[in-house]
């Protein structure tokens, strides 16, 4: 089945160490998608890829990063997690905009824990 | 039971009621709306969508309203069962102009299916 894959589901990290998420896609999706999501609150985004082209929010603090070697892999960089950055991190694809559904698919998300 | 607006974050239904779970949305520029289940632990998973062209659009057991005049949009599950037990969020499309879909996601709304 077509889907979004994200490794690891749960990631331990220390204050200050620098640590990398993953996405992975089946679907061939153009766009891919890093949101934020912390206990009881929506996912909020960080940023978005289009094929290569990067897009950032503009209250996305500097410490996260991302790359995307390829279409089907996106990575999250967090270059020094503090404790306020614990969180559920979801990775989600859509189709470009222009086409009949703006329908973003989601993974499990990675819950990452600074200690 | 019925959900009036995002203060009431929680809702409580018995099994075999119908519910219905209400949002306000922000953008009256927004053509695009997706309701997302997400269960404990898990990435949000697609439910149903409707265009700023159309007021009503129904799935299996689902059924999204949407009234642009008041932005307000709701989400009614017929016959609701356990394993509708979820937080249940409402997203806009905020951003056609550009390559990529942007949601901008309501609060959420916890559903509790009670025996």
């Amino acid at each position: 089945d077509a889907m979004v894959i994200q490794n690891p589901r749960y990631q331990v990290t220390q204050f200050g160490k620098p640590v990398t998420l993953s996405c992975s896609q089946t679907l061939n999706h153009n766009v891919m998608y890093w949101y934020q999501q912390k206990s009881s609150q929506a996912p909020k985004l960080l940023f978005h890829y289009y094929d290569k082209d990067f897009n950032n929010e503009a209250d996305t603090p500097d410490n996260f990063q991302s790359r995307r070697p390829n279409t089907s892999f996106c990575f999250l960089d967090i270059r020094s997690p503090g404790l306020g950055d614990a969180a559920m991190y979801l990775c989600a694809t859509s189709r470009p905009a222009g086409t009949s559904r703006y329908e973003q698919y989601f993974g499990p998300g990675t819950r990452l824990t600074v200690t | 039971g019925e959900n009036v607006g995002l203060h009431l974050p929680t809702l409580s239904v018995q099994e075999g009621d119908n519910s219905i779970i209400n949002c306000a949305y922000s953008n009256s520029a927004s053509d695009y709306f997706i309701w997302y289940k997400q269960e404990s632990g898990k990435g949000p998973q697609f439910i149903i969508d409707i265009r700023s062209n159309m007021d009503k659009r129904q799935g299996q057991r689902v059924t999204v309203l949407l009234n642009k005049t008041v932005k307000h949009l709701s989400l009614q599950i017929a016959a609701t069962q356990p394993g509708d037990s979820a937080v249940y969020f409402c997203a806009e499309n905020t951003d056609s102009t550009g390559t990529a879909s942007k949601l901008t996601f309501g609060t959420g709304t916890r559903l509790q299916v009670t025996l």
